[in-house]
């Protein structure tokens, strides 16, 4: 049973347009986000996070929203550059550890110059 | 280091045979997660040790999986009796408290079981 879901597998978008990455879960005692970006044969990378006390947070060009009822969260990259390419992983956290990472299957994104 | 350090990048063993994955943590972290890689999936959490101790084995699969951190900075993930289906990548990370943002993954070890 997967809770963290990436349901779309890729997505291709145009250089200096928004990329949006979506991702649902479903256990209701995840209460920390992150989203990781992978280069190929490289470590995942952390890019960005939100508490779930918290519906946005924005660090330069990432933004991410958290709609908790939806159990739903989104990454967005504004604007989009080649350099962006690459798998987007989306993790939770559940408030009984602190440490243990749920990961969704991820999202490869493609920036075409 | 400068990063997280997994050793060997890419081992290729055969069916049945003991393989030892080494991972050097960041220097001064005291946390350390192994997790496992699937083709087509994300990572998956094997286990967490805070210093020596393992503090959540929970995620390893079975008895053939065990991981030591003896001085509390190198660790070793031991597979025994492989199978096709433990081929996977195998990364491990670190952080310099449990928790937070502070997790650096290393770039893995792609293991294949022929």
């Amino acid at each position: 049973d997967q809770q963290v879901k990436q349901n779309s597998p890729s997505l291709s978008v145009q250089e200096g347009r928004i990329s949006i990455l979506n991702c649902d879960y479903t256990n209701s005692m995840f209460d920390y986000f992150l989203w990781y970006k992978k280069y190929p044969a490289e470590g995942p990378t952390f890019l960005i996070s939100i508490s779930s006390i918290k519906d946005k947070n924005e660090d330069g060009r990432f933004t991410v929203f958290l709609n908790k009822s939806a159990k739903h969260l989104s990454l967005h990259i504004v604007p989009s550059q080649p350099g962006d390419s690459a798998v987007y992983f989306c993790a939770a956290r559940d408030g009984g550890s602190n440490y243990k990472l749920t990961f969704g299957k991820g999202t490869l994104l493609t920036v075409n110059p | 280091g400068a990063g997280v350090s997994q050793t060997p990048s890419n081992k290729v063993t055969e069916k049945g045979k003991y393989v030892e994955l080494r991972c050097d943590p960041i220097s001064g972290h005291t946390a350390l997660y192994w997790y496992r890689q699937s083709l087509g999936q994300g990572p998956e959490f094997l286990i967490y040790f805070q210093g020596t101790g393992a503090a959540d084995d929970s995620g390893l699969p079975n008895d053939r999986f065990f991981a030591v951190r003896p001085e509390g900075s190198v660790s070793t993930l031991k597979i025994q009796r492989t199978e096709r289906g433990d081929s996977a990548v195998y990364l491990c990370a670190s952080s310099p408290t449990t928790g937070g943002n502070g997790y650096t993954f290393g770039s893995g070890t792609r293991l294949t079981v022929v």
